[in-house]
């Protein structure tokens, strides 16, 4: 069965910390995305990996980097965190092998900035 | 990425059919389209895609007309579960590797 799992379902962290959060996907896909979701605004693209070591900015890059050093990894990093980044963060994944490229989603990271 | 412009939200009753429109005036020749469903506290989960005419799966149909400035997903006869936000997706496969843009979705609300 399919899965997509992220390291946490609740973080809670300082402004200035720095975060990382981390998605694993075993279904061996090419694409790995990074998404955050607000009420009233739906999801918005942050991030997008096609391969490893590969990555380029979505909507809201700002304040944001990734990594992606191995296949099923693909990580999002806060480098110092500020409260408007509080959040549900949602990682999905992906594969050019399926045509329809559905995307596949984790469960989600609910990040309170405090 | 073309925009989609989605109703808000949409109040249903069980056992109805549902229709939910989406505009995508700027949708390009190599665009599909594709909706997800939503749970609160879950991510999206991909429904159907779709490129012109209809496409019928088990869960939904989706309706295209001939000109793809808009389409329609229609659930039949909807129950409570059913109840969610639902997202219109427009975007080339092919180039942007899947990439998408999520609008704000319709939250759909079924009532007993």
């Amino acid at each position: 069965d399919v899965k997509v799992t992220q390291s946490s379902r609740y973080l809670v962290k300082r402004t200035g910390e720095k975060v990382f959060l981390e998605c694993v996907q075993d279904m061996d896909h090419e694409n790995m995305f990074w998404y955050r979701q607000d009420p009233g605004l739906g999801l918005r693209l942050i991030y997008f990996s096609y391969d490893v070591k590969m990555k380029e900015k979505g909507d809201i890059p700002e304040g944001y980097s990734v990594s992606r050093e191995k296949k099923e990894r693909f990580s999002l990093i806060l480098e110092s965190a500020s409260t408007n980044q509080t959040s549900m963060y949602l990682c999905a994944s992906s594969t050019p092998h399926r045509r329809s490229y559905e995307q596949y989603f984790g469960p989600g990271t609910r990040l309170t900035v405090t | 990425l073309a925009k989609t412009t989605q109703p808000i939200s949409m109040d249903s009753y069980e056992g109805q059919e549902v229709n939910i429109t989406c505009s995508h005036n700027n949708i390009a020749t190599n665009d599909y389209i594709t909706w997800y469903q939503q749970f609160p506290s879950q991510g999206p989960r991909f429904i159907i895609q779709g490129y012109k005419t209809k496409v019928t799966n088990e869960v939904a149909s989706l309706f295209i007309p001939a000109d793809r400035k808009s389409s329609t997903l229609s659930l039949p006869r909807v129950s409570l579960s059913d109840t969610a936000v639902y997202y219109c997706l427009v975007g080339d496969m092919n180039t942007n590797a899947g990439k998408s843009t999520f609008g704000d979705g319709t939250t759909l609300t079924v009532k007993p």
